[in-house]
């Protein structure tokens, strides 16, 4: 079955440092891999996705992923951390050999990130 | 581009009433999805729909969830009747299409408190 771990409930890192939420899955084909942020009483918002290529995909925000297929890693990355990136975050993959029915995401259970001035 | 919208954005009811919550999805997006998230976990699907068709509804508990999208346009979830394990927030998202590589679009979600 597919899943998505997120190994730590929070990172803190101090602003201007660079930060990573790490996000390992377990899928029984080839993967696609999103990275989404939740800012407090607001809905998701998409940052990036790996589909394909490119090991290092970069997204919004200046946040970027790098894909590792030996150790099923999907980590999320940035050079230099902002207060304002404080947020959780979650990794999600769907599977295209699952065998299910639609093309839902299996989400983690979120990181919460937090940028200290 | 507007977003996906959702309404009410809070809710709150006792055990065994009913509750609607309400999606418009981005103008153009075949794909509707709504996901269930529960404090300190990450959502989970409750039910796709492609157009007007449901093509997974695998984890909806039937016995009191519904939902539809008569017209492959806006959709509506109903609980009915509600359990104290039912408070969460009901997400709902759009993609253009059931394609894999379609990203989801995310509304702002419906709070639902149960007491």
């Amino acid at each position: 079955a597919q899943s998505v771990a997120q190994p730590e409930d929070q990172v803190n890192v101090a602003e201007g440092n660079p930060l990573t939420v790490k996000c390992t899955y377990s899928v029984s084909g080839n993967p696609y891999l999103f990275w989404y942020v939740q800012y407090p009483n607001r809905g998701l918002q998409f940052l990036l996705k790996y589909i394909t290529g490119d090991n290092l995909v970069k997204g919004s925000y200046g946040f970027e992923a790098e894909f590792n297929k030996s150790q099923t890693s999907f980590h999320l990355k940035k050079p230099s951390a902002l207060v304002s990136d404080s947020a959780l975050y979650f990794c999600a993959v769907r599977d295209l050999s699952s065998g299910q029915a639609g093309t839902a995401l299996i989400f983690g259970k979120g990181t919460t990130l937090s940028v200290s001035s | 581009e507007a977003g996906v919208a959702q309404s009410p954005r809070y809710k709150i009811i006792e055990k065994r009433q009913s509750v609607a919550f309400w999606c418009n999805p981005i103008s153009g997006h075949a794909t509707l999805y709504w996901y269930q998230q529960i404090l300190g976990q990450g959502p989970k699907l409750l039910i796709q729909f492609q157009n007007n068709g449901v093509v997974d509804d695998s984890q909806l508990p039937k016995d009191r969830f519904s939902a539809e999208r008569l017209k492959g346009v806006d959709s509506t979830l109903k609980i009915q009747p509600a359990k104290l394990e039912d408070s969460a927030v009901y997400l709902c998202a759009s993609s253009l299409n059931s394609v894999s590589t379609d990203t989801q679009y995310f509304g702002p979600g419906t709070r639902l408190t149960v007491l």
